[in-house]
């Protein structure tokens, strides 16, 4: 049973272009989130999707920021004219649709570089 | 809104000693908590949680975390360390099973 997929690891963007994160979560669940890891910080929360729906995207910054969670596929968080300090690790973790253990799932994070 | 505060940065210890790193959290609504790992370059792993019940929680490699809802704390213990539990540990609440909110994170370094 495949973890949580995230790709890609890394990602080198030149100041002004676009990056775009996917993140496959597990078999069976139908609840992503998004956290975003500044260096020598912990995670912050950025948005919590469930398949066509956004439900919560508190932690998102207004701009520039966007993320989606179609009926096929991954999901993506998209960050568009990227900036350095956009630099950071992105990570995407699952759940399942009932989530009585509350327990999410983590995938090995996408590593931006903005140059 | 809830809030995590881990009141170690970094944790030095030397292999086979016990080990205490500190959580405390704030929140007006019950609940529920969690230790997770991080090792170098890698997602996050989870190591315990707590969300109702006994109080003493114990998790996956020889970790173990004490809910004290009086004193809001989550602290995480391991009676003797080995090399290999270097890593990075954050403690999270979430309510109603949705987003996380983390603590800065303690890095624990274990000296032979």
């Amino acid at each position: 049973n495949a973890g949580v997929m995230q790709n890609p690891r890394h990602l080198v963007r030149r100041r002004g272009q676009e990056a775009r994160l996917r993140c496959s979560p597990m078999k069976g669940h139908s609840h992503v989130y998004w956290y975003r890891q500044l260096p020598e910080e912990g995670l912050k929360f950025m948005v919590y999707l469930q398949k066509e729906n956004i439900i919560d995207e508190s932690g998102m910054p207004k701009e520039r920021f966007s993320a989606e969670f179609p009926k096929e596929g991954p999901s993506i968080l998209r960050i568009q004219q990227v900036v350095r300090g956009d630099s950071a690790a992105y990570f995407c973790a699952s759940s399942p649709p009932v989530n009585r253990g509350a327990e999410q799932y983590f995938g090995p994070g996408t590593r931006l570089t903005v140059t | 809104a809830q809030s995590v505060t881990q009141l170690d940065s970094q944790v030095p210890v030397f292999e086979e000693a016990p080990v205490e790193l500190r959580c405390n959290y704030s929140s007006s609504v019950s609940v529920y908590l969690f230790w997770y790992v991080q090792y170098p370059n890698q997602g996050l792993q989870l190591l315990l949680k707590y969300l109702s019940g006994s109080t003493l929680v114990k998790g996956i490699n020889g970790f173990e975390a004490e809910f004290n809802k009086s004193q809001t704390s989550f602290h995480l213990r391991k009676p003797s360390v080995h090399i290999s539990d270097t890593a990075e540990y954050f403690c999270a609440v979430s309510v109603r099973a949705q987003k996380l909110v983390f603590g800065q994170g303690t890095r624990l370094t274990i000296n032979p």
